[in-house]
């Protein structure tokens, strides 16, 4: 099966930079997603990582290891806005192609003025 | 908005019942997902369409099951629903079933089983 771990809260201020990691054990890996998902609302896709190296879009940046089975997400200028649950998600191929996305368990982001 | 429905937006039904789930995904796309999200189980991957073809099976109960219809909306039916099924459930499209392909998630049924 597959796993990840990444922290269940992290609690940054206003304007700061904050890092949300996630390790995983898988096989079959494709590569890394990166979702947000606001209370009651739907995930959303933030970025993917499948070679290594960093990914950066906008305030956002993303970062895999392939060897180390680590990664990254990356949130600079933190805004209030941007208190979310983060999720590390993999695709897994168990045979058949590319299977749905498996989560981590989130990272509850919370953003203090 | 990311173009995927669902209804309805809420359910709220009895335990021993069946309900069905239905899931519009966004035009062009070819692949649907449904997914569980509880507080305890988290966001877990239940099943995925292609084409009206099942493509890949998660963690989905036996009570549960799924198709699509050939203008390619989902639908997923879950009979014998106990307390614990109550859940988010999340239904995702993307143009193609590939790892590269962006899946966007519609705005979720509320399931609840009393």
């Amino acid at each position: 099966g597959q796993s990840l771990e990444q922290p269940s809260e992290v609690t940054a201020v206003e304007g700061a930079i904050v890092q949300i990691n996630c390790t995983y054990q898988t096989s079959g890996f494709y590569g890394l997603s990166w979702y947000q998902q606001h209370d009651g609302g739907a995930p959303t896709f933030l970025s993917y990582n499948a070679l290594d190296g960093l990914e950066e879009t906008g305030r956002f940046s993303s970062f895999l290891s392939r060897s180390d089975s680590y990664g990254y997400l990356l949130l600079q200028e933190l805004q209030m806005k941007d208190s979310a649950s983060y999720f590390c998600a993999v695709r897994v191929d168990s045979g058949g192609g590319a299977d749905g996305l498996t989560f981590g368990k989130g990272t509850h982001l919370i953003i203090q003025p | 908005d990311s173009g995927v429905t669902q209804t309805p937006k809420h359910l709220i039904t009895a335990t021993g019942q069946r309900v069905t789930l239905r899931c519009s995904p966004r035009s062009g796309d070819l692949s649907v997902y449904w997914y569980q999200q509880s507080l305890d189980q988290g966001l877990q991957f239940l099943i995925q369409y292609y084409n009206g073809e099942e493509r890949a099976k998660g963690n989905i109960l036996e009570r549960f099951s799924a198709q699509q219809f050939p203008d390619l909306h989902s639908e997923l039916n879950l009979s014998s629903l106990e307390l614990g099924d109550s859940a988010l459930y999340f239904c995702a499209s993307s143009v193609a079933p590939g790892p590269l392909d962006e899946q966007f998630f519609g705005p979720g049924t509320r399931l609840t089983v009393l």
